[in-house]
């Protein structure tokens, strides 16, 4: 069955500091991976799209890491503002043709003053 | 920047009463999709349409669910007679093309309560 699964399930760190969130997933054929931030209340919002050959990629203060053959990925957040709080959403697209998304259950960080 | 965009942002309905959902997609985007969030669980993925029909569709999206794209700027989802389980918020997505590296753009939601 295809899966994606976060750690950890929640986070709280001081503004200024740096975390790393995770994600592992099952799902075959793979397509791409791809990072979402949503705030609460919102929709989610694209952060990175990796495919099977990229295994890093950034964008600002946030850059995305894939292992394909291991099957994780991780999302590591730089110098953390209290604007980053939100859920980070890890989603795999998974077999051909349109686009099928398997969604994790989402890391929700806490930024702290 | 464009944005997807829906509504209502809540609708409450009562049970068996048909229901439509609307948004507005970035307006030169050619794929269009509708997602469901139950309350505290994952993001699961209904449909995606293109080219005026349907190209996938997720096991949810039985025959009480159907989409539209009624004109050149609309895409809704109805859902026929709800159930209590329909309760959930849905996001219309949109995306200029279905490749490897196209983003989907989503919408705020619409939350849908029914009683």
């Amino acid at each position: 069955k295809n899966q994606v699964e976060q750690s950890p399930q929640s986070l709280i760190i001081l503004e200024g500091k740096n975390c790393t969130l995770q994600c592992n997933y099952t799902v075959s054929p793979f397509s791409n991976l791809r990072w979402y931030k949503q705030d609460t209340g919102r929709g989610p919002v694209s952060l990175t799209i990796m495919t099977f050959s990229e295994n890093t990629k950034s964008n600002g203060r946030y850059t995305a890491t894939l292992d394909a053959d291991t099957k994780q990925s991780s999302l590591h957040i730089t110098a953390s503002q209290l604007s980053d709080s939100a859920s980070y959403i890890c989603v795999v697209s998974g077999g051909t043709g349109f686009q099928k998304l398997v969604f994790g259950t989402g890391t929700r960080l806490l930024v702290s003053p | 920047e464009p944005e997807v965009t829906q509504t209502p942002s809540h609708q409450v309905t009562q049970m068996g009463q048909e229901v439509i959902l609307r948004c507005v997609p970035i307006s030169n985007h050619l794929y269009f999709y509708w997602y469901r969030q139950i309350l505290g669980q994952k993001v699961e993925f209904l449909v995606s349409f293109y080219n005026n029909e349907i190209s996938e569709k997720s096991e949810i999206f039985d025959d009480q669910f159907s989409v539209e794209r009624p004109d050149g700027s609309n895409f809704t989802l109805k859902i026929r007679s709800t159930k209590l389980e329909d309760s959930a918020m849905y996001f219309c997505a949109s995306s200029f093309g279905s490749g490897l590296n196209q983003p989907q753009h989503f919408g705020d939601g619409t939350r849908l309560s029914i009683l």
